[in-house]
């Protein structure tokens, strides 16, 4: 069964820390992962896709890596802000093109105290 | 921010109503998506179109329908509202891509829709 689990399912953390969410996933065949971000109330908001090829992928302070071998990924935030509390949600794709699936994860909410 | 938009952003309704949630978009984009979310779950996919004409069902059974006359407009129907009904709805827009090339899904703001 293709499926998508993230952990920890929410996580609180200090201004300024550091954090990793990570994506375990058994969807076969795999084309390209995505990392997404949600704010409560708003749309997912594109922050990395990640081919087979990628094992590491930055946008800013989020850095993406993709293990294709043991089917894990994970999103590192570095010096998180306020603004970093969202759900961010990870999604796998069986194939490359619009005719493909894709498979959504629950989603780690992240919480920023400062 | 993308350019896709959804309207309302917040209804509630009683139960039976027909109501309609607009999405609309202005990149041009061929296909287009509607999804099902609800609180602390994954999205659910319940229509998807790949073009004017064309829509078809998603994963998840929905009452719902769906139309495509314009390639901008993809408005979602509900003829008899109930409780069960009540969830966030998001719209979302790609272009049709080709090949193995991962193509960008634009996710609108979302209509949250309560159903008493």
């Amino acid at each position: 069964k293709n499926q998508v689990e993230q952990s920890p399912q929410s996580l609180i953390i200090l201004e300024g820390k550091n954090c990793t969410l990570q994506c375990n996933y058994t969807v076969s065949p795999f084309s390209n992962l995505r990392w997404y971000k949600q704010d409560t109330g708003r749309g997912p908001v594109s922050l990395t896709i990640m081919t087979f090829s990628e094992n590491t992928k930055s946008n800013r302070r989020y850095t993406a890596t993709l293990d294709a071998d043991t089917k894990q990924s994970s999103l590192h935030i570095t010096a998180s802000q306020l603004s970093d509390s969202a759900s961010y949600i990870c999604v796998v794709s069986d194939r490359g093109s619009t005719l493909g699936r894709l498979y959504f994860g629950r989603g780690t909410q992240l919480t920023v105290w400062p | 921010e993308a350019d896709i938009y959804q309207t309302p952003r917040y209804l509630v309704i009683g139960t039976g109503k027909k109501i309609t949630l607009e999405c609309s978009q202005t990149m041009g984009h061929d296909k287009m998506y509607w999804y099902q979310q609800d609180p602390g779950m994954e999205l659910h996919l319940i229509h998807y179109s790949y073009g004017v004409n064309s829509t078809e069902k998603g994963d998840l059974s929905s009452e719902s329908t769906v139309s495509r006359i314009r390639t901008e407009h993809f408005p979602l129907t509900l003829e008899s509202a109930r409780p069960s009904h009540t969830s966030q709805y998001l719209c979302a827009s790609s272009v049709l891509g080709q090949g193995s090339v991962p193509y960008e899904q634009y996710f609108g703001p979302g209509t949250r829709l309560t159903v008493t």
